[in-house]
């Protein structure tokens, strides 16, 4: 079974440019998920879809990110404009069900390394 | 507010010896937990998940516990190897939540 597909594995930006990250989830998965994991901390969560609606957004900059996942299976998630403290290891992650059910287990993507210059 | 702490943030041991890391979490209301894998500049690698009505799992060298009712986990690595050096995060399965991460304990296993 293929796991989780991120693209690209690495972006250098200057600050104020936009960037876009892609994620394919495991097939079949009707959860997934976008995390942010500043470096020294553990990850935390940007956003969650399920299908292609979204259910937690709230800790989103929605001034500058956003993310989409077109027919329920692609997402991509963009940062417009960058700023220093972006840099960060974006992480993807689908699961089989939604958050709080049982076999909702979470697999991960080998994520997106970003630096903001 | 459901607070992930790991215990300690580095380790460092010789070849061969066993170890425990630590994770305590601050609301027992938890599904499940799972400890990853991380190496630097890497993805996450499950290791093992507990549901909330385990008390511990098993894969290999690894061992972990769960005690819901302390807020307790622990990863058990027996005869450490050089290869186990990375960073190991506990995370918890909370109804209406995603993932809530502990920062990782850095593992380093000298030859």
């Amino acid at each position: 079974e293929a796991g989780v597909a991120q693209s690209p594995r690495y972006k250098i930006i200057e600050k104020r440019q936009s960037v876009a990250f892609w994620c394919n989830p495991i097939s079949g998965h009707a959860t997934l998920y976008w995390y942010q994991q500043i470096l020294g901390q553990g990850p935390k969560l940007l956003i969650q879809f399920q299908n292609n609606g979204v259910v937690d957004d709230s800790q989103l900059p929605k001034d500058r990110f956003s993310a989409e996942r077109l027919k329920g299976v692609d997402s991509t998630l963009k940062i417009q404009p960058a700023k220093l403290e972006d840099s960060a290891v974006y992480l993807c992650a689908s699961s089989l069900r939604p958050t709080g059910e049982v076999n909702n287990e979470q697999f991960f993507g080998p994520g997106t390394r970003l630096t903001v210059l | 507010k459901q607070e992930v702490t790991q215990i300690p943030a580095a380790l460092s041991v010789p070849e061969g010896e066993n170890l425990v890391l630590n994770c305590s979490f601050t609301d027992s209301a938890i599904y499940n937990l799972q400890w990853f894998r991380q190496d630097p500049g890497k993805g996450l690698t499950s290791l093992l998940l507990i549901q909330s009505s385990q008390r511990e799992q098993t894969s290999g060298r690894l061992n972990a516990s769960l005690d819901k009712s302390s807020g307790r986990s622990t990863l058990y690595i027996a005869a450490s190897q050089p290869g186990d050096s990375a960073t190991y995060l506990c995370a918890v399965y909370q109804a209406g939540t995603a993932l809530i991460f502990g920062k990782g304990t850095t593992l380093s296993v000298s030859s």
